[in-house]
């Protein structure tokens, strides 16, 4: 069965500080890839996705992510992090050739800023 | 061009009680997801809806759990004799193509 895994449960940083949170899935064929945002009390937002293309793709609020096929990784990326940027992260991941069908998500990432 | 809604934001209710979930995707979007998530898990996958048609029930627990999206009204997920171990936010998301667009969940807590 496919899975997604996220290296890290927690990550604290100060503001100004670079971020990378890590995401590797197995799945052997073609992938749609996800990062997803849940700020405290909200909803799940889509921050960016792969579907094919430039590896290197753009989201809102300056993130983006890095497709890497060989190490079968997608991971998020942000220069400098801002104190709203402190929420949870999920990486996802559906099979590709298929529109719709259900993401797989990995355990999630929180991302704590101090000012 | 409203979001993905969801109803009750929060519930309560007694072991044994039935639960009710309500989710009404965003305007013009025809599947319909449910996702549950734990304490200290990442979001699992339970159901995937079209219109009056079961698509994916993979992620469903075989008893107690129940979703339909009829072709009038929102999409349900009922939860027959609830138990503390279903205490979780579950999230609907919608789709028109690749993307799911989440609601903003209903916590439901059995006590």
């Amino acid at each position: 069965a496919q899975s997604v895994s996220q290296h890290n449960h927690h990550v604290i940083l100060s503001e100004a500080a670079s971020l990378e949170l890590g995401c590797n899935y197995s799945y052997g064929g073609t992938v749609n890839l996800f990062w997803y945002v849940q700020y405290p009390g909200q909803h799940l937002q889509l921050l960016l996705k792969y579907f094919s293309g430039d590896p290197l793709v753009k989201g809102i609020k300056g993130f983006e992510a890095e497709f890497i096929k060989s190490k079968f990784s997608f991971n998020l990326r942000k220069p400098s992090v801002q104190w709203s940027d402190t929420a949870e992260y999920f990486c996802a991941v559906i099979p590709g050739g298929t529109s719709y069908g259900k993401l797989t998500f990995g355990q999630g990432t929180i991302l704590t800023v101090h000012p | 061009n409203a979001g993905v809604m969801q109803n009750p934001r929060h519930l309560v209710r007694r072991r044994g009680q039935e639960a009710r979930l309500r989710c009404s995707p965003m305007k013009g979007h025809s599947h319909v997801y449910w996702y549950r998530q734990l304490p200290e898990e990442g979001l699992k996958f339970m159901v995937y809806l079209q219109k009056e048609n079961i698509i994916d029930e993979s992620g469903m627990p075989k008893e107690r759990f129940s979703a339909e999206f009829p072709k009038e009204g929102p999409s349900i997920l009922r939860i027959q004799q609830v138990v503390r171990g279903d205490s979780a936010a579950y999230f609907c998301a919608s789709s028109y193509q690749e993307t799911q667009y989440f609601g903003p969940g209903t916590r439901l807590l059995v006590l």
